[in-house]
């Protein structure tokens, strides 16, 4: 099973800033098989990126994704107050899914 | 507008079998460009996927793919002619206490582009 490990687990920065997650995956994963979440207290998450860099329907253009093998991050360049919230990502490999423990992206 | 909605008891007593159905409008689960899935989420934690089903064209029943860690006791299956699908997880025990979503995924990208709201269980007794 490859194991994705979320960097920092919580990620305190003011609106305007710019945030960048990191996902490492214990082996290397397909860039077509890597996707972002963003989950909200309460709800269930929501399809950000797909493909490493493929934005889904609707998601704004502040959110991307890039990386390769076993490095990956999501950048949101400037935040806005909806954007903090607890974020995953998720890995297709070997016939299984797994996710990250998540990062959570909170207001300084 | 696609939906899905999780359904089923949301108190199980340990070593019962869980049993949810998630029921799917505005698309159908015999759409052979999509598989058909569901993730857990224990209170406070991460997501979990648990297992997979696609219908495909070649079979009433589908076929399905699991988690190797939950594998020898879940099983799950689908009903086109009711557009839904379901889990079923034997020996329920409290660490399976968990919201239970069910989610479409697309196949050439292994994401999941739409979830349920997502239903708790408790396993207690």
């Amino acid at each position: 099973e490859i194991v994705l490990t979320q960097s920092p687990g919580t990620l305190s920065l003011s609106p305007g800033e710019r945030a960048t997650l990191s996902c490492r995956a214990s082996q290397s994963v397909s860039r077509t098989y890597l996707a972002w979440y963003q989950q909200k207290p309460g709800q269930a998450p929501r399809l950000l990126i797909s493909g490493t860099s493929n934005r889904a329907t609707g998601i704004p253009d502040r959110f991307s994704g890039s990386g390769s093998e076993t490095d990956f991050t999501l950048t949101i360049s400037r935040l806005e107050p909806e954007d903090f919230a607890v974020y995953y990502c998720q890995q297709y490999g070997n016939s299984a899914y797994t996710f990250g423990q998540g990062t959570k992206l909170e207001i300084k | 507008q696609l939906q899905l909605q999780e359904s089923g008891p949301g108190l199980v007593k340990p070593s019962e079998t869980l049993s949810l159905t998630c029921s799917v409008s505005g698309d159908s689960v015999s759409n052979s460009r999509y598989y058909w899935g569901w993730i857990r989420q224990p209170p406070g934690r991460g997501l979990e996927w648990i297992g997979s089903i696609y219908y495909g064209t070649s079979s009433y029943s589908g076929t399905t793919y699991y988690s190797a860690s939950l594998k020898s006791r879940v099983t799950i299956s689908i009903d086109a002619s009711k557009n839904q699908f379901y889990l079923k997880l034997s020996s329920e025990t409290a660490a399976d206490t968990a919201v239970y979503f069910c989610a479409r995924h697309y196949p050439v990208t292994h994401s999941f582009d739409y979830w349920g709201q997502g239903v708790l269980v408790t396993v207690s007794s």
